[in-house]
């Protein structure tokens, strides 16, 4: 079985600064892993996903997040914070070789930025 | 280029009511999943479709819960004697079976309100 935990509920960071969600996974298999984003009254969309091959992995709107095996982790971030992007993240993880592939959320981080 | 779709957007029922959700899946992808989440969490997987194939289907879905998905294109969700605490948000999901990683897209998602 494989479960995600994010640690921080809410992180507040100025606008251009640096913004880091944390986000450790458990897998007993290799993972797939996945951080989406969702604006209020929203959907989920996809920022970027780590399959297999180069572990640093560059997303949309100037996002990445880097896979450390050692350290069963997947953090997310960007190196200045813009206003636009106050919403909540979600790290995933999905059983690398899984038929179905059903992801597995954590509960979440909400990002404020602030002025 | 269409996304997932969802309809409706938001659905406010009494206690005891069925309601159903529509969900269209984005045109050739033949996998379609169903999540629920409630406020402050993660989405959870409810369940999963390949095609018009149900292959698996959580704990959380109770009996009175049903989805389909007939002719392996859009799929209804039904929810029978509905319950204050079956009000949450429903997303649904679709992936290409060759889509490495089985990468999910997300639709914008049924808000439901149960009084």
């Amino acid at each position: 079985a494989q479960s995600v935990t994010q640690l921080g509920s809410h992180v507040s960071v100025s606008e251009g600064a640096l913004v880091l969600l944390r986000c450790n996974y458990s897998s007993s298999v290799p993972p797939y892993l996945f951080w989406y984003v969702q604006y209020p009254n929203q959907g989920l969309q996809l920022l970027l996903k780590y399959t297999t091959g180069a572990t640093l992995v560059k997303g949309i709107n100037g996002f990445e997040a880097e896979f450390k095996k050692s350290e069963t982790s997947f953090h997310l971030t960007k190196p200045s914070a813009h206003m636009s992007d106050a919403a909540e993240y979600f790290c995933a993880v999905a059983l690398w070789g899984g038929t179905a592939s059903k992801l597995t959320f954590g509960t979440g981080t909400r990002l404020q930025v602030t002025l | 280029d269409t996304g997932v779709s969802q309809d409706p957007r938001h659905k406010i029922t009494k206690r005891g009511q069925n309601v159903t959700f529509r969900c269209d899946p984005i045109s050739e992808h033949n996998r379609l999943y169903w999540y629920r989440q409630t406020l402050g969490q993660g989405p959870e997987f409810l369940t999963y479709f390949q095609n018009e194939a149900q292959l698996e289907k959580s704990r959380l879905l109770s009996d009175r819960f049903s989805a389909e998905r007939p002719k392996g294109s859009f799929s209804t969700l039904e929810i029978q004697r509905t319950e204050q605490g079956d009000s949450a948000m429903y997303l649904c999901a679709s992936s290409h079976r060759d889509s490495f990683a089985n990468t999910q897209y997300f639709g914008p998602g049924t808000r439901l309100t149960v009084l």
